[in-house]
């Protein structure tokens, strides 16, 4: 069975940093593209980021891009998202998805069941 | 064009049928992918690429494409069926994707 657990998120103060992590496992995870998709409060999906099953390549939304950082360790079957400089509008759950199929890219598959982020002071 | 519209909301008698719409440039080029979410949980995928359902998803759902709209049918639609579905593709640049502003659904 396909688990994907979101970890590290909490209440930051603008400007602040986290790093968030998603524990995968049920599937071979090198195999898979996989992305970070948020949720603000009430308000619908927002695209943030994905990376290829080796890592290679990496995408961003614009809203995010340059502050934004994703990653992965194959070896430890964990995606990371590195947040910097964090503004009240990044406010949102964060999910983890697992492509569809190893032949897909940008199609979430699979979800986490998030990790809040809150941005206030 | 970067965007995809959706109706906000649309409903249907219990039993009967539902399409839900999905708008933008960018399905010209690119299969959309549809999502559904209840309150308080993650989304589920239900269609992706030309029409395929992921492994325990009702057959009730299917999805098409003309031009540069997309479609989520649900034939003989079910209390549980009661949602917010999102679309998603890649957008015109094919680096990034971007989610529709979601449909909500309401079963009569």
């Amino acid at each position: 069975e396909v688990q994907l657990v979101e970890s590290g998120g909490g209440l930051v103060q603008p400007g602040g940093s986290l790093r968030l992590s998603c524990a995968a496992s049920g599937f071979t995870f090198s195999s898979y593209a996989m992305s970070w998709v948020r949720q603000a409060p009430g308000k619908g999906l927002e695209w943030v980021s994905a990376i290829s099953g080796s890592g290679g390549s990496t995408y961003y939304a614009d809203s995010v891009k340059g502050r934004f950082s994703i990653s992965r360790d194959n070896s430890k079957n964990t995606l990371y998202l590195q947040v910097n400089s964090l503004r009240a509008e990044d406010t949102a759950i964060y999910y983890c998805a697992k492509d569809a199929t190893t032949v897909t890219f940008f199609v979430p598959g699979n979800w986490g069941q998030g990790t809040l982020v809150t941005v206030s002071s | 064009s970067s965007e995809l519209t959706q109706d906000p909301a649309v409903s249907v008698a219990l039993g009967q049928t539902v399409r839900i719409t999905c708008q933008g440039d960018s399905l010209r080029g690119y299969y959309a992918s549809w999502y559904q979410q209840k309150p308080g949980q993650a989304p589920v995928l239900v269609i992706y690429g030309k029409n395929n359902r992921p492994s325990g998803i009702p057959d009730r759902f299917s999805g098409s494409s003309s031009g540069n709209t997309a479609s989520l049918t649900i034939t003989g639609a079910q209390a549980e069926d009661e949602a917010d579905y999102y679309c998603n593709s890649r957008d015109s640049s094919g680096n990034h994707l971007v989610f529709g502003g979601g449909t909500k659904l309401t079963v009569l």
